[in-house]
């Protein structure tokens, strides 16, 4: 079976701290593909990123990077520098190897950045 | 750019009232899904169609159906609303690839209320 554990529900940070959302996968699947999301107060999931399981090296985009390692089962999520803005709901999931790219979501961390 | 609409944001109902949820996609994607979002439970999938008239279930399928009689449209029905069923509905649509899973993009949600 799929799961995704997010294990921290809050994270609360000052504007300017580094950040790390931990994300914890299980699949039995050889080839899957790991997603990140952004849900803004305003409700709509934003697209960050797409990792597929053959691809290990670490990605960064501005201030946002991302740390996959298969040997612990994590892709883990970093903010640099964080800004209020980044104040939101971050999703990690994981697709299904099957007809339809089902997706199994995590339980979401809710980042809290003060000024 | 992908967009994906959903007809409200908000609706408040009473139970026992047939629900109708609509979601259509602007990007001739072959798959849409049906989440519901509740606290500390992540999105969970409700169905999904991988084509026109076509449907699957999902991790929660009780007391929910759905109809997809044309390719940008997905619709949503509670036969007869219940408490329990007052929670965020994302729907959501991705393009079919082969051996390989694409993105889904999601729409701004809607919160229901029934009471």
């Amino acid at each position: 079976a799929q799961k995704v554990t997010q294990a921290q529900t809050e994270i609360s940070v000052v504007e300017k701290e580094d950040v790390t959302l931990d994300c914890v996968y299980e699949t039995r699947d050889t080839t899957y593909y790991l997603f990140w999301y952004k849900q803004p107060p305003s409700g709509e999931l934003v697209f960050l990123i797409r990792r597929n399981s053959f691809d290990e090296q670490n990605e960064i985009s501005g201030r946002y990077s991302w740390n996959f390692q298969k040997s612990t089962s994590s892709f883990n999520f970093t903010i640099t520098a964080s800004q209020v803005v980044d104040s939101a709901v971050y999703f990690c999931a994981l697709s299904h190897n099957n007809a339809g790219n089902m997706l199994t979501f995590g339980g979401g961390t809710r980042l809290m950045v003060k000024p | 750019d992908v967009k994906v609409t959903q007809s409200s944001r908000y609706l408040v109902k009473r139970t026992g009232e047939k629900v109708f949820l609509e979601c259509v996609q602007d990007m001739d994607h072959e798959n849409m899904f049906w989440y519901r979002q509740d606290p500390g439970l992540g999105l969970r999938l409700i169905y999904f169609s991988y084509d026109v008239k076509m449907k699957e279930k999902g991790d929660i399928p009780e007391g929910y159906s759905v109809s997809r009689e044309k390719k940008e449209r997905f619709s949503l029905i509670l036969e007869s609303a219940s408490t329990n069923q007052t929670s965020m509905y994302l729907c959501a649509s991705s393009q079919e690839t082969s051996g390989g899973t694409d993105t889904q993009y999601f729409g701004p949600g809607t919160r229901l209320t029934v009471l």
